[in-house]
């Protein structure tokens, strides 16, 4: 079946450093990839719509300057956390939508866990 | 824009019995896909059952059934014969079924999701 890959899935990072996390669909094209944040106990909150070739569309709320996401090609979309701080820590899980031929189905990744320290 | 509401924070059961979790929306659209999605502790997510809002009939996978109710915006979800692995947090989620754009298609909105734990 499809498959979508994250990784890492567990990074500890400085404050002030920069992450990258990247979203990968394995054997489907996904022409849209969604990032979505979860803290403990809680929903997931979408926070960013990831286009193929075009620039993302950001919930409202989320600094696009600082979670930079890019799309660069129909299999792989990544999110960046610029200058992170503890309160960025938290779960990340990308989930991505195939190009065609498999309907409907929203694939999940396996999910990051952030930790800034 | 869209929102999903689950009012049980946290539910149990025994092992065999049955339980069945809440969710309610709210929506202007006529055409759209509702979801039930387990997230066992690996905080995979993991599709239980999907019901399209076009079809009247009730979905069902195996001890999964929902009871989809239209009019109400209510979508339940019934666990039959309850397993130990069926303990996990359950997300009820609500998807446009055409963007007019197209480029959000696939955007889902969750609820708060439920903690349901199995007790043998």
């Amino acid at each position: 079946g499809a498959v979508v890959s994250q990784h890492p899935s567990r990074v500890i990072c400085k404050s002030g450093t920069s992450v990258k996390i990247e979203c990968r669909s394995l054997d489907f094209q996904a022409t849209t990839m969604f990032w979505y944040r979860q803290f403990p106990k809680q929903s997931l909150m979408l926070m960013a719509t990831s286009n193929e070739g075009s620039k993302a569309t950001y919930e409202q709320g989320v600094e696009k300057d600082k979670f930079l996401i890019n799309h660069a090609s129909l299999t792989l979309s990544t999110l960046t956390v610029t200058s992170a701080h503890p309160e960025d820590s938290s779960f990340y899980i990308c989930s991505a939508r195939a190009r065609q031929g498999l309907g409907n189905t929203i694939y999940f990744g396996e999910g990051s866990w952030l930790t800034v320290v | 824009a869209q929102t999903v509401t689950q009012s049980q924070p946290e539910m149990s059961v025994q092992e065999a019995e049955t339980v069945t979790l809440s969710c309610t929306y709210d929506t202007s659209e006529s055409n759209y896909y509702l979801f039930w999605y387990k997230q066992p502790p690996s905080r995979q997510m993991i599709l239980v059952i999907r019901q399209e809002a076009y079809k009247q009939q009730n979905a069902t996978e195996n001890r999964f059934s929902v009871n989809f109710q239209k009019a109400a915006k209510s979508f339940s979800l019934k666990i039959s014969d309850s397993q130990l692995g069926d303990t996990a947090m359950y997300f009820c989620a609500f998807m446009k079924a055409v963007d007019a754009g197209g480029t959000s298609y696939g955007k889902l909105t969750f609820g708060q999701g439920t903690i349901l734990t199995v007790h043998p």
